[in-house]
């Protein structure tokens, strides 16, 4: 059974710092995708990840894969208050395309 | 990008009546289409997938009476929760699956709101 665990759960930081959200998962799928929901709101799509050693950034956000670490970062550098939200880290799963996702980190970037 | 719209956004209901949430894939054609379910502070939690012209493949722990889901296009889904229950008040988003060169991704919904009294 193909799990996805993403920590820290809860992140309360400064503007201004650097932190990393990871997000580990059980299988060898190398579709990873992350997701960012704001209070009452859907999920809007940030990066999607297809391959080993794929890196995408954007703004202040950069997320990386290494299937072979089975490991996803999300990489918030001088972050911003906007940046406040909760992320999520989904994994394809092959057989049947559904996402299994991570249970969320709450971030909270304080100004 | 693709667009996946829902309706209604929020809903009021009372206690044994029915609600119908719609989500559309407004400029693709979809042939699977997911069903969430998101409580206060929690994930995503699957309840379905609803595959164009065929019977939704359900998840374990979901009622298939309760939850009924139509597929009767490309381009719509519905959920109907039958005779709602307050515990059944839930944020509920769908999502709309696109595959192209060997690639899928998920577009989603802007969610349903659904308060039970």
């Amino acid at each position: 059974e193909l799990k996805v665990e993403q920590n820290p759960l809860f992140l309360s930081m400064q503007e201004g710092k650097n932190y990393t959200i990871y997000c580990n998962y059980s299988t060898t799928s190398d579709r990873l995708y992350w997701y960012r929901q704001d209070p009452g709101k859907s999920l809007e799509s940030l990066f999607v990840l297809l391959s080993n050693g794929a890196v995408k950034q954007e703004g202040r956000l950069m997320a990386s894969l290494d299937t072979k670490a089975r490991l996803s970062t999300l990489h918030i550098t001088a972050a911003v208050h906007d940046l406040s939200a909760t992320y999520f880290c989904a994994v394809d799963e092959d057989s049947n395309y559904q996402l299994i996702w991570g249970a969320g980190t709450k971030l909270i970037i304080k100004p | 990008g693709a667009v996946v719209s829902q309706h209604p956004s929020r809903v009021i209901c009372k206690s044994g009546t029915s609600v119908k949430i719609e989500c559309r894939s407004l400029d693709f054609q979809a042939t699977t289409m997911f069903w969430y379910r998101q409580f206060p502070k929690q994930s995503l939690m699957l309840m379905a997938t609803s595959n164009e012209g065929s019977k939704a493949t359900y998840e374990q722990g979901v009622e298939k009476d309760k939850f009924l889901i139509n597929h009767a296009s490309l381009t719509l889904s519905t959920l109907t929760v039958t005779s709602a229950h307050p515990e059944d008040s839930s944020f509920y988003i769908c999502s709309a699956r696109v595959s192209a060169g060997g690639r899928s991704e998920q577009y989603f919904g802007p969610g349903t709101r659904l308060t039970v009294t």
